[in-house]
């Protein structure tokens, strides 16, 4: 089956905790994304990976192609982190198939 | 920062009227897509296009539905005779390449009444 599943389904922190998210996928990939939908709907692309590890700022990504899994980790996290966190893997042909999504809600 | 543009950003229509969803890609871009999320559900793949036709579509992607680049720059999916099951919000979104990051729109939440 080609599905992307992600853990937790929903997430609250702390202002200042570690956070991490995870997904796993079954099926070979030709990349995995991670990605944010903010409140009002709108998505952005945070990272692009098919091995090791990317970092931005505070968010740092994870893929393990082996265990076909993946983790999203955000350090020092904030009440703008509070989103939903969308993994996702590219199949090969351009088309994305999306996990469900982790709704994070940082509290300060 | 280049960016996909869509309008209108909330369209609401009466069920069995027809409805064209727009979309400005990232102008260098060469591969261009449509998602749509219904409430509470994951993002759904819909439909990809490259080089001026469809290279690949979903089982949601009907005879109801099509798409078009009707110029340089815009990009429109239209749903000819709408369902109250369309109500969605639907993502543009572009790319590069096919495999490569694929940058999206704010979306349109289209509602069917």
């Amino acid at each position: 089956k080609n599905e992307v599943e992600q853990s937790p389904q929903n997430l609250t922190a702390q202002e200042g905790e570690f956070i991490t998210i995870n997904c796993s996928y079954s099926v070979g990939i030709s990349a995995l994304h991670w990605l944010q939908q903010h409140p009002g709907g709108g998505i952005v692309s945070l990272f692009m990976l098919s091995s090791g590890k990317k970092k931005h700022g505070r968010l740092i990504a994870t893929i393990n192609i082996q265990e076909k899994h993946s983790s999203l980790h955000i350090t020092a996290s904030h009440p703008r982190d509070s989103a939903v966190y969308i993994c996702a893997r590219g199949t090969g042909s351009e088309k994305l198939v999306f996990g469900k999504g982790t709704k994070l809600t940082v509290n300060p | 920062e280049p960016e996909v543009t869509q309008t209108p950003s909330h369209q609401v229509t009466q069920m069995g009227q027809e409805v064209i969803l727009r979309c400005v890609p990232i102008s260098n871009h060469l591969y261009f897509y449509w998602y749509r999320q219904i409430l509470g559900q994951k993002v759904e793949f819909l439909v990809s296009f490259y080089n001026n036709e469809i290279s690949e579509k979903s089982e949601i992607f009907d005879d109801q539905f099509s798409v078009e680049r009707p110029d340089g720059s815009n990009f429109t999916l239209k749903i000819r005779s709408t369902k109250l099951e369309d109500s969605a919000m639907y993502f543009c979104a572009s790319s590069e390449e096919g495999v490569t990051e694929a940058f999206f729109g704010q979306g349109t939440r289209l509602t069917v009444v």
